[in-house]
């Protein structure tokens, strides 16, 4: 597609359950970014991969949080033993240059909420 | 955490008017960026100024950017409605590092 598609666009589930979020970039685009935005602040790191490769993820906030990208095109981010604080509306990027030359192209977000 | 800080949090002007948002950062930088979000959807890149550079000019916007006072500002000049939005500043410290740090916003509603 022309630009980077995030799906589900919305997911509800229960404390406690298992939760995947998709990301597809767009075509070429070797650098991928996960980023987490709460009601009212900016967004904030997760994870970076170049290739197949997370070559920083120093903003996962601990172990439950886990992302591939096994074929260096599509991500996915899982998220085990949801809970409450886990909502939020989870935004992915993908950039052809990277952040030091570059911009970041973003979806429009997977909004998750955890009852 | 979060590095940049804009403000104002929300400012409210007529159409036509111009807008100016500031941004205050901590740390030395590579290059400083500014996206837009409406309300729900993603993040659209405006413009990127390079730590070099102290500013920029893209249509209706202008970027400033002072190093030594660790500030940049975004000025939209004859605003429209439809610039109803919320302004993100986003740092990058560049050194390896592909981490793009975003400030809260400012939320920019332009009445018409």
């Amino acid at each position: 597609g022309a630009g980077v598609s995030q799906t589900p666009s919305n997911k509800v589930t229960e404390k406690g359950k298992y939760v995947e979020l998709r990301c597809d970039p767009i075509s070429g685009h070797t650098a991928l970014y996960w980023y987490r935005q709460s009601l009212g602040q900016g967004p904030e790191f997760l994870i970076y991969f170049q290739g197949t490769g997370a070559a920083d993820d120093s903003g996962l906030p601990n172990d439950r949080f886990f992302a591939v990208r096994p074929e260096g095109s599509v991500s996915t981010l899982k998220i085990q033993r949801t809970e409450r604080g886990d909502s939020a509306v989870y935004l992915c990027a993908s950039s052809l240059t990277g952040t030091s030359t570059g911009e970041l192209f973003f979806g429009e977000g997977s909004r998750l909420t955890v009852l | 955490s979060q590095q940049g800080e804009e403000d104002p949090q929300a400012l409210s002007i007529q159409e036509g008017e111009n807008a100016t948002m500031n941004c205050s950062y901590k740390t030395s930088i590579n290059n400083l960026q500014w996206y837009r979000q409406n309300s729900g959807r993603g993040l659209v890149h405006l413009i990127l100024i390079r730590s070099n550079e102290r500013e920029k000019h893209s249509g209706r916007l202008r970027v400033t950017l002072d190093t030594s006072k660790k500030s940049s500002s975004l000025l939209i000049t004859a605003s429209r409605a439809a610039d109803t939005a919320s302004y993100f500043c986003a740092t990058a410290g560049g050194g390896g590092s592909e981490k793009l740090v975003f400030g809260k916003g400012t939320k920019l509603t332009v009445n018409p």
